[in-house]
């Protein structure tokens, strides 16, 4: 059974920061790993999707990488801003059939001014 | 600009009365939708996935008979909350894939039900 965590499950750092965050899965046969982020109150928005043959992906300030073999992702922020405040989520998509994606439980991360 | 749009965003009921919120994918044919619910400060719960064309598939533990979910079209998956109770208070959130294995997972914004 496919098991998401993520670490830490909350982060608190000044403004300007450079930060990492860590989410690992339990079985590497995973199709694609997507990265969110949730603000309170709304829905998840997507930041960075990676395919199982990629190694990362870049979107602006965020980077994201993903070692299979080893089960882990790291969502990289680069000079964290207030508006970067969410809780971040990852999700591995398994299979095309039944329940496709696991979520990890999430980081709550707080930048402060 | 949003992929999949959640409707209402908000909504307020009387006990026993029924609520129906709606998921649309905008701009592709989602064969695939999940429908979950999330507890203040805790992560996602699947309720069920729904197959264009199929009966949903619900959790362990979610009343198929309670939530009731549709996916008639490609591009809508609706989830009825019947004779909704206080206990079923809570944010309600959708999302949307193709069956194709690289295919990211679009979000609606939620649903905000308040039963009273």
């Amino acid at each position: 059974k496919q098991e998401v965590t993520q670490i830490p499950a909350a982060l608190s750092v000044p403004e300007g920061e450079n930060l990492v965050l860590n989410c690992s899965f339990t079985d590497s046969a995973i199709y694609n790993l997507q990265w969110f982020r949730q603000d309170p109150g709304k829905g998840l928005t997507s930041l960075l999707l990676i395919q199982s043959s990629q190694r990362e992906q870049t979107s602006g300030r965020l980077n994201a990488s993903l070692d299979k073999s080893s089960g882990r992702s790291t969502l990289y922020i680069a000079a964290s801003q207030p508006g970067d405040s969410a809780t971040y989520l990852c999700a591995v998509r398994r299979d095309n059939y039944g329940q496709n994606f696991v979520f990890g439980p999430g980081t709550r991360l707080s930048v402060l001014p | 600009g949003a992929v999949v749009s959640q409707h209402p965003s908000w909504v307020i009921c009387k006990s026993g009365t029924s609520v129906k919120i709606e998921c649309r994918s905008l701009d592709f044919q989602a064969t695939t939708m999940f429908w979950y619910r999330q507890f203040p400060k805790q992560s996602l719960m699947l309720m069920a996935t729904s197959n264009e064309g199929s009966k949903a598939t619900y959790e362990q533990g979610v009343e198929k008979d309670k939530f009731l979910i549709n996916h008639a079209s490609l591009t809508l998956s609706t989830l009825t909350v019947t004779s909704a109770h206080p206990e079923d208070s809570s944010f309600y959130i959708c999302s949307a894939t193709r069956m194709v294995a690289s295919s990211p997972l679009h979000f609606g914004n939620g649903t905000r039900l308040t039963v009273t």
